[in-house]
């Protein structure tokens, strides 16, 4: 079952802690991507990756820190610097290709206590 | 200049009728346009797309329409169903760049 899985669906945190969120693809895409989606805001770039460890800052870069050790896995740290983490994170791939098309995952609910 | 603007910000059309959703943007570099439907809690997902060497994409009920001159595309739903009840994204970027620029989003409400 091809796709792109985003774990846990919902994730509560406490002032102060880090928490990491997860996004798996098995598309064979080169390129991931995070984003962060507030009501109102629609989607604003926090992180993306073009290659394997290699990733560039989005537009709201502040407060979170990803990896990119393996083509599959993009994880997304949210840290305590993070002023205002509660939103709807998503996960994207791109293949890179000609369309540059990008495909959401799921998406993960953060909820900061 | 990387903003698109999306408008209008809500929708609410009878069911049979027409929904049409604008863009604009300034960015002359942007060379291709998605469209993208989000049910709540969901992820966003491609509708259709287009690349303005086309003026108009249709794929089912669902059209883009777009003016390189004006710098405007827009998203034409018709024969609305209350099934296309969700929020809608237009966004722009650049070949190879790898970034998308999103318009803040449409909530369309289709009346039974």
């Amino acid at each position: 079952d091809g796709g792109i899985t985003q774990s846990p669906k919902y994730l509560f945190r406490k002032e102060g802690q880090n928490v990491t969120l997860s996004c798996e693809q098995n598309l064979n895409h080169d390129a991931m991507y995070w984003y962060r989606q507030d009501p109102g805001q629609g989607l604003r770039l926090i992180y993306y990756s073009q290659i394997v460890n290699d990733f560039q800052k989005g537009d709201i870069a502040e407060g979170y820190s990803v990896s990119r050790e393996k083509k599959e896995s993009f994880p997304l740290t949210v840290t305590s610097a993070q002023k205002n983490p509660t939103a709807f994170y998503l996960c994207a791939t791109s293949d890179g290709s000609n369309t540059d098309t990008q495909y959401f995952g799921p998406g993960t609910r953060l909820t900061v206590l | 200049q990387q903003q698109v603007k999306q408008s209008p910000q809500s929708l609410i059309v009878q069911k049979g009728g027409i929904s049409i959703i604008n863009c604009a943007y300034e960015n002359t570099a942007f060379d291709y346009f998605p469209w993208y439907q989000q049910f709540p809690g969901k992820g966003p997902a491609l509708l259709i797309a287009i690349r303005p060497d086309v003026s108009e994409k249709k794929e089912g009920r669902f059209t883009i329409s777009f003016n390189k001159s004006a710098k405007q595309f827009s998203l034409h739903i018709m024969d609305s169903q209350p099934g296309d009840s969700a929020t809608y994204f237009c966004a722009a970027s650049n070949k190879g760049t790898y970034k998308y620029i999103f318009g803040t989003g449409t909530r369309l409400k289709v009346l039974a």
